[in-house]
């Protein structure tokens, strides 16, 4: 299963409302992770199956989809939110495939 | 508390062999697939290799196919990653998951002349 995530690279302002999208190759039901990566430090849970909200994740974070399209939403981006963002299919039969990444800016 | 920790990592010649371990300690390890997962330096996240709770099925990358070779240990609560004819395009952190709610810290592995 390939998973494609856009865009690449997305400039936002404070306070903006973020979307990033991710697609599978095929149908992975609802087992969709999302990942926050910081520069020199171990991937950050954000959101598994889809929209399950990781245990002390800001609420500013959502996800959403099935299928084949998700998409991570942040509803007011903040300076801390800068980082690059990974989604990931976790469905246990299969290979836990990721997207190439998405690396969040602020303008 | 529940953890993966994993150790093995370092420095290694093109075409020499590395045994990567993780050390899984407060879940009962026996019922869970594992995976490896790596990043290059500068690069994103790419999964390497996953086994099942019974290593009844096993993948790879097409990228380390051939070359790596995934294993458990239930008894010693232990997941492996054997990997041969390491190329320099194999520098990573590695990192050993159970699943999106739990990774190891990582390690790094050199493939350098």
């Amino acid at each position: 299963i390939q998973m494609t995530q856009s865009p690449s690279t997305l400039s936002a302002s404070v306070g903006d409302r973020v979307t990033v999208t991710c697609r599978a190759s095929q149908s992975i039901s609802r087992w969709l992770a999302w990942y926050q990566q910081k520069p020199g430090k171990a991937p950050k849970l954000l959101i598994y199956e889809t929209s399950r909200l990781e245990s002390g994740v800001p609420s500013r974070f959502s996800g959403s989809g099935s299928g084949t399209e998700f998409t991570l939403t942040v509803s007011s981006l903040q300076p801390d939110d800068v980082a690059t963002y990974y989604c990931q299919q976790h469905n246990s039969y299969s290979p836990y495939t990721f997207g190439q990444g998405t690396k969040l800016e602020i303008k | 508390e529940v953890q993966l920790v994993e150790s093995g990592g370092g420095l290694v010649k093109p075409g020499g062999s590395l045994r990567l371990s993780c050390a899984a300690s407060g879940f009962t390890f026996s019922t869970y697939n594992l995976n490896w997962v790596r990043q290059a330096p500068g690069k994103g996240l790419e999964w390497v290799s996953s086994i099942s709770s019974t290593s009844t099925y096993i993948y790879y990358a097409d990228s380390v196919k051939g070359r790596f070779t995934i294993s458990r240990d239930d008894a010693k609560n232990s997941l492996y990653l054997q990997m041969n004819n390491l190329r320099a395009e194999d520098t990573a952190v590695y990192y050993c998951t159970r699943d999106p709610k739990l990774w190891g810290q990582g390690t790094l592995v050199t493939v350098s002349s």
